[in-house]
C-alpha cells in the first residue's frame, strides 16, 4: 500500500465548476500538507500549504485537511482554464531538520471553455 | 517570483557520457537542497537529499555512484550523472527548503531540467 493515495484522473470540467480533488494516507505522524501545481513541463509550484487538521483558504483555493479519517482536500471554486494542470498532494512529518515530501501520483485537471 | 533555478532546463546527449545540473537557491540560503526524478505521467520520487558539507542522502534503490551529488556552496547543488545511459532520461528537479522561522518550512522547487540520451 502506498503512504499517499491520490487518484490520477484526467478529471474534465466545464469551466466556473467547482473541482475537489482528494488524497487519502496511510502514516498517521503526517503532520504537513501541500498542494502543489504542476503545468506540463514545469517545476511544481506550492498552492497551499496547511499544518495538522483545518481549513485554509486562498482566493479560489480551499484546503482542507481531516487528520482522524487521514483525508485532504482541495477545492477551486470558479475554474479557469488556465487551471488545467496536474495538482499533486504532498505530505511530511516533523522529524528534526528539513522534511522529506511524500507525493501523491498526481491529479491531472483539464478545464475546458 | 523563481525562487530556485535550474541549468540546463533541457539537454540531450549521448549514451556513456556525463551530464551536469545545477540547482540554486536565489535571495536565500539553502543548507538542505532535494532531487527528484519524475518519469512522463508519474509523480515526483525522491532520490537524495543535498547537504551543504556532507555527503549527500540517497534513498533506496538510487546508485550513489551513478548519481553524484555535490552540495559546493549555501546556494548551489549539483547532480552529476554518470555514464547515462537511455533508461536515465527522465524529467530532474530540485527543491529547496525556505525556513518560515518555526520548525515548519516551506519546499520551492526549482523548473526542472529534461534529460534526454540517445
Amino acid at each position: 500500500q502506498k503512504e499517499v493515495e491520490q487518484d490520477p484522473g484526467p478529471l474534465s470540467v466545464p469551466e466556473g465548476a467547482i473541482v475537489s480533488l482528494n488524497c487519502t494516507y496511510s502514516n498517521s505522524a503526517f503532520q504537513y500538507f501541500m498542494w502543489y501545481r504542476q503545468y506540463s513541463r514545469k517545476g511544481p509550484e506550492l498552492l497551499m500549504y496547511t499544518y495538522s487538521s483545518g481549513n485554509k483558504e486562498d482566493g479560489r483555493f480551499t484546503a482542507q485537511v481531516d487528520k482522524s479519517s487521514k483525508y485532504i482536500s482541495l477545492f477551486i471554486r470558479d475554474s479557469q482554464p488556465s487551471d488545467s494542470a496536474t495538482y499533486l498532494c504532498a505530505m511530511s512529518r516533523h522529524s528534526g531538520g528539513y522534511n522529506k515530501l511524500i507525493f501523491g501520483a498526481g491529479t491531472r485537471l483539464a478545464v475546458h471553455p | 517570483g523563481a525562487v530556485v533555478s535550474q541549468h540546463p532546463s533541457w539537454v540531450i546527449c549521448k549514451s556513456g557520457t556525463s551530464v551536469k545540473i545545477e540547482c540554486r537557491s536565489l535571495d536565500f540560503q539553502a543548507t538542505t537542497m532535494f532531487w527528484y526524478r519524475q518519469f512522463p505521467k508519474q509523480s515526483l520520487m525522491l532520490m537524495a537529499t543535498s547537504n551543504e558539507g556532507s555527503k549527500a542522502t540517497y534513498e533506496q534503490g538510487v546508485e550513489k555512484d551513478k548519481f553524484l551529488i555535490n552540495h559546493a556552496s549555501l546556494t548551489l547543488s549539483t547532480l552529476t550523472v554518470t555514464s547515462a545511459h537511455p533508461e536515465d532520461s527522465s524529467f530532474y528537479i530540485c527543491s529547496a527548503p525556505r525556513a518560515s522561522g518555526s520548525d515548519t518550512d516551506t519546499q520551492y522547487f526549482g523548473p526542472g531540467t529534461r534529460l534526454t540520451v540517445l
